[in-house]
């Protein structure tokens, strides 16, 4: 299994709303990454979780809240989100140390805020 | 610090043309060096990676690249350009552990 797996694929949201975006890889890879994709942009990394623990964080605002409950899944919580926060969310996993570190990336949540 | 320049953000081929997409890099460490594709309202998929096994590197598709240290490019060509290989398409390095970084993308169009 080389999948990464995002749910769901689009999403509309008000900007009162409280929604989750969910991001699943059965690789065993111990590292995850959100990013935030603009329409003809290259992806901008927002978090990554090594081993389950927030590593990096890009001073992303903080109605953006990740959670890795485990080293399979990872999810990105959303609240109070102003519309140039739409955009496409990307999951990517990765493992770590091994010297072949390379990136597998789901297919992304559409993201539209109103 | 390491950083990828991609070179020509729109680049159109005649169908059965030579591709050829570029990629610089600047890396204080031996790189490891990417192409990644991405097709419309998709993820990007790998297509290959340079980790100091050897300079030429195949991927998938066809498509290869060549790391050449003297001039720091990674350039991305395939022999004939098929439709299919109408996509966006990133560069990215890093030098290891979890920081990956991405040039600014390519459009590839390729012409009937």
């Amino acid at each position: 299994d080389t999948e990464v797996t995002q749910t769901p694929k689009h999403l509309v949201m008000g900007m009162t709303n409280k929604k989750s975006l969910k991001c699943e890889q059965h690789m065993g890879h111990r590292a995850m990454y959100w990013y935030k994709q603009k329409a003809k942009k290259p992806p901008e990394l927002m978090f990554v979780y090594s081993y389950e623990k927030l590593s990096i964080n890009e001073s992303v605002p903080s109605r953006f809240s990740p959670e890795c409950p485990n080293s399979s899944l990872l999810n990105l919580h959303l609240h109070a989100l102003q519309p140039e926060d739409s955009a496409l969310y990307l999951c990517a996993s990765s493992q770590v140390g091994t010297g072949d570190e390379k990136l597998f990336f789901g297919s992304g949540t559409q993201l539209s805020v109103l | 610090a390491q950083s990828v320049t991609q070179l020509g953000s729109h680049v159109s081929v005649s169908e059965g043309a030579l591709v050829l997409l570029r990629c610089n890099y600047s890396s204080s460490v031996p790189p490891y060096l990417f192409w990644y594709v991405q097709y419309p309202n998709q993820g990007l998929q790998l297509l290959l990676k340079y980790t100091s096994a050897a300079t030429l590197v195949k991927g998938i598709n066809g498509f290869e690249a060549e790391f050449k240290k003297s001039e720091t490019s990674f350039h991305l060509t395939k022999p004939s350009a098929h439709m299919s290989d109408a996509a966006e398409y990133f560069c990215a390095v890093t030098a290891g552990g979890n920081q990956f970084y991405f040039g600014t993308g390519t459009s590839l169009t390729v012409i009937p």
